[in-house]
């Protein structure tokens, strides 16, 4: 089974903070993404990875960074947390397919709740 | 206007119902349509995929495309209190130049009442 584990849970952090979220997969895919989750928005991609070192914006990035500095860990990390970053955040990855997204199903970590106070 | 809408819901539906979900989007170049389920405090995973057009069947979940309407439909027959769970649709294209991202809808909260 492919498993894809999250650091935290739950976090709660103070409006300047810097703050790391961590992803960590098993299955030795290539692609990793990070999600942000909001209530009648759905998922909304921040930044995802095709190899370790690369990286790209997905729709949201401004606020974020990431880091891949090996194959199976993904980073996301907030410079300075604000309360409109206050959201669940999902991690996932997949395998390279030459058919593309559709073949290259994504799997899911459980999920980190972050409340920015 | 968003690329892909769904209905938030919540739909609720006495046990054994047929449930009925879907997804309208505007993009034409959208190929590939995905079903994820989400249950509660979990991460999203892939229920169902189909290409282009048609129905594709999975036991008692049925996927369909209308690509002429850009509607897409999830029905649930037969439903259990189990199929309790947040349903997102998610669709992508093939350009090749594409950044291959998935397109996905805000989700519907499915409640199966026993």
């Amino acid at each position: 089974d492919v498993k894809v584990t999250q650091s935290s849970r739950y976090l709660v952090k103070r409006t300047g903070e810097k703050v790391f979220l961590e992803c960590v997969q098993d299955m030795d895919h290539e692609n990793m993404f990070w999600y942000r989750q909001d209530p009648g928005l759905g998922l909304r991609l921040i930044y995802f990875s095709y190899d370790v070192k690369m990286k790209e914006k997905g729709d949201i990035p401004e606020g974020y960074s990431v880091s891949r500095e090996k194959k199976e860990r993904f980073s996301l990390i907030l410079e300075s947390a604000s309360t409109n970053q206050t959201s669940m955040y999902l991690c996932a990855s997949s395998p390279l397919v030459a058919g593309g997204p559709a073949e290259e199903t994504q799997y899911f970590g459980p999920g980190t709740r972050l409340l920015v106070l | 206007q968003k690329e892909v809408e769904q209905d938030p819901g919540p739909l609720s539906v006495p046990e054994g119902a047929i449930v009925s979900l879907n997804c309208t989007y505007s993009n034409s170049a959208f190929q590939y349509f995905m079903w994820y389920r989400q249950y509660s405090r979990k991460g999203p995973e892939l229920l169902m995929y189909t290409y282009s057009s048609g129905n594709k069947e999975d036991g008692r979940f049925t996927a369909q495309v209308d690509k002429s309407s850009k509607y897409i439909s999830l029905f649930i027959r037969d439903s259990q209190p189990s199929d309790s769970a947040t349903y997102l649709c998610a669709m992508s294209a093939t350009v090749v130049d594409s950044n291959y991202q998935l397109i996905w809808g805000a989700g519907t909260k499915l409640i199966i009442k026993p």
